[in-house]
């Protein structure tokens, strides 16, 4: 069964501070997709990324960089210079080939707060 | 372009009540998914349509939870007779049902049953 742990549950930091959330996951599966999306005070989900099983590449946004790797199962999300706007709570989310792309499990969400 | 509407936002209800919640999809997409968030079990899938198809409903909790797709513009979650346990967030998304697919979700249905 697909399982993601995100062993932090809050984290709290000051402006301008990068700040890493750590995602982990468990899956018997060869393909599968890695989400992250960030859900703020307002409540909507928002997406954020997608990582295929295949591509180990980490990839940078502006001031969102992931790092993937399958050789640990990590799927890390950092935020560099964090901003007062960053605060929200973040989930990490897997699917699995076989299964509908929708179908994904998530973790339990990384609070952060970015503090001025 | 709308995104994934849903309805109501905000539904306060007493324990018994039947509960109807909406969800519009966003035009052309095949998938439609519900989700629920509890500060206990956090966000789990209910159910998923493909092609107005129940795909997988192992998440739904009991039968007191039932979920509909008529067409591919509308679907419902029904939950009769309510329970306070019942009370959560509940997330509607939709996807083009893709391989690789980004799933779009509705702003929620916050439900409180007392």
């Amino acid at each position: 069964a697909q399982k993601v742990t995100q062993a932090q549950t809050e984290i709290s930091v000051v402006e301008k501070e990068d700040v890493t959330l750590d995602c982990v996951y468990e899956t018997r599966d060869t393909t599968y997709y890695l989400f992250w999306y960030k859900q703020p005070p307002s409540g909507e989900l928002v997406f954020l990324i997608r990582r295929n099983s295949f591509d180990e590449q980490n990839e940078i946004s502006g001031r969102y960089s992931w790092n993937f790797q399958k050789s640990t199962s990590s799927f890390n999300f950092t935020i560099t210079a964090s901003q007062v706007v960053d605060s929200a709570v973040y989930f990490c989310a897997l699917s699995e080939r076989g299964t509908s792309y929708g179908k994904l499990t998530f973790g339990q969400g990384t609070i952060l707060t970015v503090h001025p | 372009d709308a995104g994934v509407i849903q309805s109501p936002r905000h539904e306060v209800t007493e324990m018994g009540q039947e509960v109807t919640l909406r969800c519009k999809p966003i035009s052309g997409h095949n998938s439609l998914f519900w989700y629920r968030q509890t500060m206990m079990r956090g966000l789990e899938l209910l159910i998923y349509f493909n092609n107005n198809v129940p795909i997988d409903d192992s998440g739904m909790p009991e039968d007191r939870f039932s979920a509909k797709m008529p067409n591919a513009s509308f679907s419902t979650l029904k939950i009769q007779p309510s329970e306070p346990r019942d009370s959560a967030v509940y997330f509607c998304a939709s996807s083009t049902g893709d391989e690789v697919v980004e799933l779009f979700f509705g702003e929620g249905s916050r439900l409180t049953v007392l």
